[in-house]
C-alpha cells in the first residue's frame, strides 16, 4: 500500500520559472515531512523537511507548503536552475520516528 | 568528514548465491537504517538497527534476508540464497539519534541477481 503518492512521475520546466513538485499521503498519523534529491547513481540527498505543526518552511530557493485537510505537500523551487535536474522524492514518518515512507519520485528536468 | 559508504557499488549474484552489502555510517553516527527501492518504486524501509541492536526489522523479508550491526566493524545486509526479485538498489542511512530529522543516505549498492 503506497501511503505517499507523488502522481507525477516527470516534470520539465525552463530554467528561470517556478518548479512545483506535489506529493499526496494517505496516513494522518505522519508528523514529519521531507524532500530528497537524488541524482543518478547517487543516494537521496535531503533538501528539506517540515513538521506538522507548521504550514510553510523555506529555504533558500525552496518552499515546502503543507495542507493537512487535503493531506498535500508541495515543493516549490524558484528559480530554477539546470542543475535542480533530479528526482524528487517526498517522505514521511508518524511519530517524528525514523521509517520514512517514500513515494515513487518525480523527476525534473530544468532546461536552458 | 567522510559520509555513509556503502561497498560493493554494484554486486552481481546468480540465483542461489548469497549478498552481502556493507555499510559504514557516518563518523559519530550510531543508528543505521537499510532501505530498498525497487525498479520504479520508491525505497522502502526495511530496518532500524544501533549498535549490536536490532531496533525494528518490520520492514525486512522473513525469510532470507538478515541485518547486523557489530560493536566493531560496518553494518552488514545479508540476503541468501538470491532470487531475481531481489534486484534492487539498496541503501543504508545513518544518523547521531532516532532519525527525528535528516538522515544522511549512502550512495547504495545495486544488487543484480543473474
Amino acid at each position: 500500500d503506497q501511503q505517499v503518492k507523488q502522481n507525477s512521475p516527470s516534470l520539465s520546466v525552463q530554467e528561470g520559472r517556478i518548479s512545483i513538485l506535489n506529493c499526496d499521503y494517505t496516513n494522518s498519523m505522519f508528523d514529519y515531512f521531507l524532500w530528497y534529491k537524488k541524482y543518478p547513481a547517487e543516494g537521496p540527498t535531503f533538501l528539506i523537511s517540515i513538521s506538522s505543526i507548521k504550514d510553510k518552511n523555506e529555504d533558500g530557493r525552496f518552499t515546502v507548503f503543507l495542507n493537512k485537510s487535503a493531506k498535500h505537500l508541495s515543493l516549490h523551487i524558484v528559480p530554477s536552475q539546470p542543475g535542480d535536474s533530479a528526482v524528487y522524492f517526498c517522505a514521511a514518518s508518524r511519530d517524528s520516528g525514523y521509517a520514512l515512507n517514500f513515494g515513487k519520485g518525480t523527476s525534473l528536468l530544468v532546461t536552458p | 568528514n567522510a559520509g555513509v559508504m556503502q561497498n560493493p557499488r554494484h554486486l552481481v549474484r546468480r540465483r542461489g548465491q548469497e549478498a552481502r552489502l556493507r555499510c559504514s555510517p557516518m563518523k559519530g553516527h550510531s543508528h543505521v537504517y537499510w532501505y530498498r527501492q525497487l525498479p520504479e518504486e520508491g525505497l522502502k524501509f526495511m530496518v532500524y538497527l544501533q549498535k549490536e541492536n536490532i531496533i525494528d526489522e518490520s520492514g525486512m523479508p522473513k525469510e532470507r534476508f538478515s541485518a547486523e550491526f557489530p560493536k566493531e566493524g560496518p553494518s552488514i545486509l545479508r540476503i541468501q540464497q538470491v532470487v531475481r526479485g531481489d534486484s534492487a538498489a539498496y541503501f543504508c542511512a545513518s544518523s547521531r539519534d532516532r532519525m527525528n530529522t535528516e538522515a544522511f543516505f549512502g550512495q547504495g549498492t545495486r544488487l543484480t541477481v543473474v
